[in-house]
Protein backbone atom coordinates (compact mmCIF):
# COMPACT_ATOMS: atom_id res chain seq x y z
CA UNK A 1 0.00 0.00 0.00
CA UNK A 2 0.66 3.68 -0.17
CA UNK A 3 3.05 4.37 2.29
CA UNK A 4 4.99 8.26 2.83
CA UNK A 5 7.19 8.94 5.54
CA UNK A 6 8.22 12.05 6.38
CA UNK A 7 11.60 13.20 8.44
CA UNK A 8 14.12 16.04 8.74
CA UNK A 9 12.51 18.15 11.47
CA UNK A 10 13.48 20.20 14.19
CA UNK A 11 14.22 23.40 16.12
CA UNK A 12 16.74 25.95 14.16
CA UNK A 13 17.21 29.41 14.39
CA UNK A 14 15.95 31.93 12.45
CA UNK A 15 17.81 32.97 9.39
CA UNK A 16 19.29 28.67 9.02
CA UNK A 17 18.48 26.24 7.01
CA UNK A 18 17.01 22.63 7.06
CA UNK A 19 16.33 19.87 4.35
CA UNK A 20 13.21 17.47 4.81
CA UNK A 21 12.61 14.73 3.06
CA UNK A 22 9.71 12.16 2.18
CA UNK A 23 10.34 8.49 1.29
CA UNK A 24 7.96 6.90 -0.27
CA UNK A 25 6.90 3.55 -1.32
CA UNK A 26 3.92 1.30 -2.18
CA UNK A 27 3.45 3.23 -5.70
CA UNK A 28 5.66 3.95 -8.76
CA UNK A 29 6.55 7.14 -7.00
CA UNK A 30 8.20 8.69 -10.28
CA UNK A 31 4.77 8.86 -12.26
CA UNK A 32 2.97 11.11 -9.88
CA UNK A 33 3.36 14.63 -8.97
CA UNK A 34 3.76 15.77 -5.38
CA UNK A 35 3.23 18.53 -3.00
CA UNK A 36 4.47 19.80 0.75
CA UNK A 37 1.78 21.14 2.84
CA UNK A 38 2.16 22.76 6.26
CA UNK A 39 0.51 23.58 9.13
CA UNK A 40 1.03 26.23 11.65
CA UNK A 41 0.43 24.96 15.52
CA UNK A 42 -3.25 25.49 16.55
CA UNK A 43 -4.38 26.75 12.23
CA UNK A 44 -5.40 25.71 9.11
CA UNK A 45 -3.53 23.69 6.12
CA UNK A 46 -1.42 25.90 3.63
CA UNK A 47 0.17 24.15 0.73
CA UNK A 48 3.93 25.14 0.15
CA UNK A 49 5.05 23.19 -3.15
CA UNK A 50 4.37 20.91 -6.05
CA UNK A 51 7.00 18.98 -8.31
CA UNK A 52 5.49 17.38 -11.09
CA UNK A 53 6.34 13.55 -11.53
CA UNK A 54 9.70 13.72 -13.78
CA UNK A 55 10.83 17.49 -11.69
CA UNK A 56 10.93 19.45 -14.73
CA UNK A 57 7.62 21.52 -13.08
CA UNK A 58 7.51 23.54 -9.89
CA UNK A 59 5.22 25.63 -8.16
CA UNK A 60 5.66 27.44 -4.97
CA UNK A 61 3.44 29.44 -2.09
CA UNK A 62 4.30 33.01 -2.20
CA UNK A 63 4.88 33.06 1.31
CA UNK A 64 7.63 30.32 0.25
CA UNK A 65 9.43 31.59 -2.41
CA UNK A 66 12.51 32.30 -3.50
CA UNK A 67 13.58 30.56 0.35
CA UNK A 68 12.21 27.13 -0.55
CA UNK A 69 13.06 24.86 -2.97
CA UNK A 70 11.07 21.39 -3.76
CA UNK A 71 12.90 18.47 -5.61
CA UNK A 72 12.72 14.68 -5.86
CA UNK A 73 15.34 11.90 -6.68
CA UNK A 74 13.46 8.97 -8.55
CA UNK A 75 15.89 6.99 -7.92
CA UNK A 76 15.73 6.63 -4.51
CA UNK A 77 11.78 7.45 -4.20
CA UNK A 78 12.44 10.36 -2.24
CA UNK A 79 11.05 14.07 -2.37
CA UNK A 80 12.83 16.68 -0.46
CA UNK A 81 12.29 20.18 0.50
CA UNK A 82 15.04 22.63 1.23
CA UNK A 83 14.37 25.67 3.31
CA UNK A 84 16.49 28.68 3.26
CA UNK A 85 16.27 32.17 5.54
CA UNK A 86 13.77 29.98 8.00
CA UNK A 87 11.84 32.79 9.70
CA UNK A 88 9.36 31.96 13.31
CA UNK A 89 6.59 31.90 10.69
CA UNK A 90 7.44 28.99 8.93
CA UNK A 91 7.03 26.78 12.43
CA UNK A 92 4.39 24.09 11.16
CA UNK A 93 4.09 20.50 10.41
CA UNK A 94 5.47 19.43 7.35
CA UNK A 95 3.73 17.23 5.34
CA UNK A 96 4.30 15.33 2.17
CA UNK A 97 2.06 14.17 0.12
CA UNK A 98 0.81 12.07 -3.49
CA UNK A 99 -1.48 14.41 -6.00
CA UNK A 100 -3.91 11.89 -7.41
CA UNK A 101 -6.70 15.14 -8.08
CA UNK A 102 -6.08 16.34 -4.49
CA UNK A 103 -3.69 15.06 -1.84
CA UNK A 104 -4.78 11.60 -2.18
CA UNK A 105 -2.04 9.75 0.43
CA UNK A 106 -0.13 12.20 3.28
CA UNK A 107 3.09 11.71 5.33
CA UNK A 108 2.67 11.97 9.14
CA UNK A 109 4.01 14.72 8.87
CA UNK A 110 7.31 16.27 10.51
CA UNK A 111 7.54 19.59 13.25
CA UNK A 112 9.41 22.42 12.01
CA UNK A 113 10.24 24.72 15.17
CA UNK A 114 12.12 27.74 13.83
CA UNK A 115 13.21 29.84 17.30
CA UNK A 116 16.41 31.25 18.76
CA UNK B 1 -4.63 34.29 -5.37
CA UNK B 2 -7.80 32.64 -5.15
CA UNK B 3 -9.26 32.79 -1.62
CA UNK B 4 -11.17 29.96 0.05
CA UNK B 5 -14.11 30.64 2.34
CA UNK B 6 -15.40 27.80 4.30
CA UNK B 7 -18.63 27.93 6.68
CA UNK B 8 -20.04 28.37 9.14
CA UNK B 9 -16.62 28.39 11.42
CA UNK B 10 -18.40 25.49 13.80
CA UNK B 11 -20.50 23.57 13.47
CA UNK B 12 -22.52 21.34 16.54
CA UNK B 13 -24.83 18.42 15.41
CA UNK B 14 -26.28 15.55 16.78
CA UNK B 15 -24.85 12.06 16.20
CA UNK B 16 -27.42 10.47 13.45
CA UNK B 17 -28.43 14.12 11.83
CA UNK B 18 -27.32 15.47 8.44
CA UNK B 19 -24.28 18.31 8.57
CA UNK B 20 -23.90 20.75 5.73
CA UNK B 21 -20.61 22.45 4.87
CA UNK B 22 -19.97 25.22 2.18
CA UNK B 23 -16.96 26.56 0.69
CA UNK B 24 -17.05 29.40 -1.97
CA UNK B 25 -13.88 30.34 -4.30
CA UNK B 26 -13.15 34.24 -4.89
CA UNK B 27 -13.56 32.68 -8.70
CA UNK B 28 -14.27 29.82 -11.18
CA UNK B 29 -12.41 26.94 -9.82
CA UNK B 30 -14.38 24.47 -12.15
CA UNK B 31 -14.60 21.09 -10.62
CA UNK B 32 -10.98 21.49 -9.16
CA UNK B 33 -12.03 21.21 -5.61
CA UNK B 34 -11.16 18.56 -2.90
CA UNK B 35 -12.32 18.25 0.80
CA UNK B 36 -10.40 17.04 3.67
CA UNK B 37 -10.96 15.14 6.95
CA UNK B 38 -8.76 15.42 9.81
CA UNK B 39 -8.79 14.48 12.82
CA UNK B 40 -6.50 15.83 15.94
CA UNK B 41 -2.66 14.77 15.92
CA UNK B 42 -3.33 13.53 12.26
CA UNK B 43 -2.76 13.99 8.98
CA UNK B 44 -5.49 14.89 6.70
CA UNK B 45 -7.21 12.55 5.03
CA UNK B 46 -9.08 12.78 1.03
CA UNK B 47 -12.75 12.10 0.74
CA UNK B 48 -13.76 14.22 -2.19
CA UNK B 49 -11.69 15.26 -4.96
CA UNK B 50 -13.41 16.68 -8.42
CA UNK B 51 -15.82 18.33 -6.70
CA UNK B 52 -18.36 15.03 -6.25
CA UNK B 53 -15.80 11.79 -6.56
CA UNK B 54 -15.35 10.10 -3.49
CA UNK B 55 -12.21 9.03 -2.61
CA UNK B 56 -11.13 5.11 -2.21
CA UNK B 57 -13.02 3.89 1.29
CA UNK B 58 -14.80 6.95 1.92
CA UNK B 59 -18.25 5.89 3.20
CA UNK B 60 -21.09 6.82 1.17
CA UNK B 61 -22.62 8.83 3.56
CA UNK B 62 -20.29 11.56 2.46
CA UNK B 63 -21.10 13.60 -0.88
CA UNK B 64 -19.81 16.56 -2.49
CA UNK B 65 -21.31 18.91 -4.99
CA UNK B 66 -20.99 22.39 -6.94
CA UNK B 67 -19.05 23.37 -9.13
CA UNK B 68 -17.72 27.12 -10.06
CA UNK B 69 -17.61 29.32 -6.88
CA UNK B 70 -20.11 27.51 -4.56
CA UNK B 71 -19.09 23.98 -3.04
CA UNK B 72 -20.78 21.74 -0.56
CA UNK B 73 -19.63 19.03 1.40
CA UNK B 74 -22.89 16.82 2.89
CA UNK B 75 -22.93 14.41 5.80
CA UNK B 76 -25.59 12.08 6.20
CA UNK B 77 -26.08 10.74 9.31
CA UNK B 78 -23.20 11.71 11.25
CA UNK B 79 -21.01 9.24 13.11
CA UNK B 80 -19.12 9.52 15.98
CA UNK B 81 -15.59 9.07 13.74
CA UNK B 82 -17.01 12.02 11.58
CA UNK B 83 -16.98 14.66 14.05
CA UNK B 84 -13.33 16.52 12.80
CA UNK B 85 -12.31 19.40 10.93
CA UNK B 86 -12.92 19.51 7.27
CA UNK B 87 -11.07 21.61 4.27
CA UNK B 88 -12.03 22.33 0.91
CA UNK B 89 -8.94 22.86 -1.66
CA UNK B 90 -8.94 24.51 -5.34
CA UNK B 91 -6.75 22.84 -7.26
CA UNK B 92 -7.53 25.00 -10.51
CA UNK B 93 -4.89 27.74 -10.09
CA UNK B 94 -1.71 28.45 -8.71
CA UNK B 95 -1.23 29.22 -5.59
CA UNK B 96 -3.09 25.94 -4.87
CA UNK B 97 -5.43 27.18 -1.84
CA UNK B 98 -7.08 25.76 1.12
CA UNK B 99 -10.45 26.77 3.02
CA UNK B 100 -9.76 28.08 6.75
CA UNK B 101 -12.05 24.65 7.32
CA UNK B 102 -14.98 24.10 9.50
CA UNK B 103 -15.17 22.12 12.75
CA UNK B 104 -18.01 19.42 13.10
CA UNK B 105 -18.62 18.84 16.59
CA UNK B 106 -21.24 17.01 18.95
CA UNK B 107 -23.75 18.81 19.83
Amino acid sequence: QVHLVDSGGGVVQPGRSLRLSCAASGFTFRSYDMHWVRQAPGKGLEWVALISYDGTDKYYADSVKGRFTISRDNSKNTLYLQMNSLRAEDTAVYYCARDGGGADYWGQGTLVTVSS
Amino acid sequence: EIVMTQSPATLSVSPGERATLSCRASQSVSSNLAWYQQKPGQAPRLLISGASTRATGVPARFSGSGSGTEFTLTINSLQSEDFAIYYCQQYNNWPLTFGGGTKVEIK
